[in-house]
């Protein structure tokens, strides 16, 4: 069955990196767009980037724009979110999830359990 | 961007009963609109996609309609384990957005 399960969150402190690892299986990885959506402790859904089937697309929000690079490894069928001078705003759960389809602009249908990461000093 | 606004914010129903919730777009999104359910301390799951589209596996008392600005979700029949927060989501242009949500309790 399409599992993604995420790995890399815990407690950094402010100004510091982190990279978030989104392992994939179940699905054949390079017919899916995927994603990096988080959640404020208590708040929505955040959309923070996206990376096409191919690698060859990436598009963050402006919210993490120049601080955050989405990636993808076909060989270990795994997506990453490298994520450079994080701030306290950024603490979240971080989910990984899969594009429906090829392209960017498709609902997420199939979601990871989340990782949480806490900036904090 | 696109802003996603969601009406109500939150919602009390009975077992049985109809629910309905309904989202707006500030921007034509034609048909790009999703509906995810989301329980306490679980990842939301895909329900509707495509505006109406029932995704794999989501039961058939889940429905959608709408396009352009202004889109429905409904509950034909609320059941104990539709309690939840519900989020729409658009994805016709980047940056996609989801709206605040909609905390859906049993009266």
């Amino acid at each position: 069955q399409v599992q993604l399960v995420e790995s890399g969150g815990g407690v950094v402190q402010p100004g510091r990196s982190l990279s978030l690892s989104c392992a994939a299986s179940g699905f054949t990885f390079t017919n899916h767009a995927m994603s990096w959506v988080r959640q404020a402790p208590g708040k929505g859904l955040e959309w923070v980037a996206v990376i096409s089937y191919n690698g060859g697309n990436k598009y963050v929000a402006d919210s993490v724009k120049g601080r955050f690079t989405i990636s993808r490894e076909k060989s270990r069928n795994t997506v990453f979110l490298e994520m450079n001078s994080l701030s306290p705003e950024d603490t979240a759960v971080y989910y990984c999830a899969r594009g429906r389809t090829t392209t960017n602009f498709s609902p997420l249908d199939a979601w990871g359990q989340g990782t949480l990461v806490t900036v904090s000093s | 961007d696109i802003q996603m606004t969601q009406s109500p914010s939150s919602l009390s129903a009975s077992v049985g009963g109809r629910v309905t919730i309904t989202c707006q777009a500030s921007h034509d999104i034609g048909k790009s609109l999703s509906w995810y359910q989301q329980k306490p301390g679980k990842a939301p799951k895909l329900l509707i996609y495509d505006e109406s589209h029932l995704n794999t596996g989501a039961p058939s008392r889940f429905s959608a309609s709408g396009s352009g600005t202004d889109f429905t979700f409904t509950i034909s029949s609320l059941q104990p384990e539709d309690i939840a927060t519900y989020y729409c989501q658009q994805y016709d242009d980047l940056p996609f957005t989801f709206g605040p949500g909609t905390r859906l309790e049993i009266k």
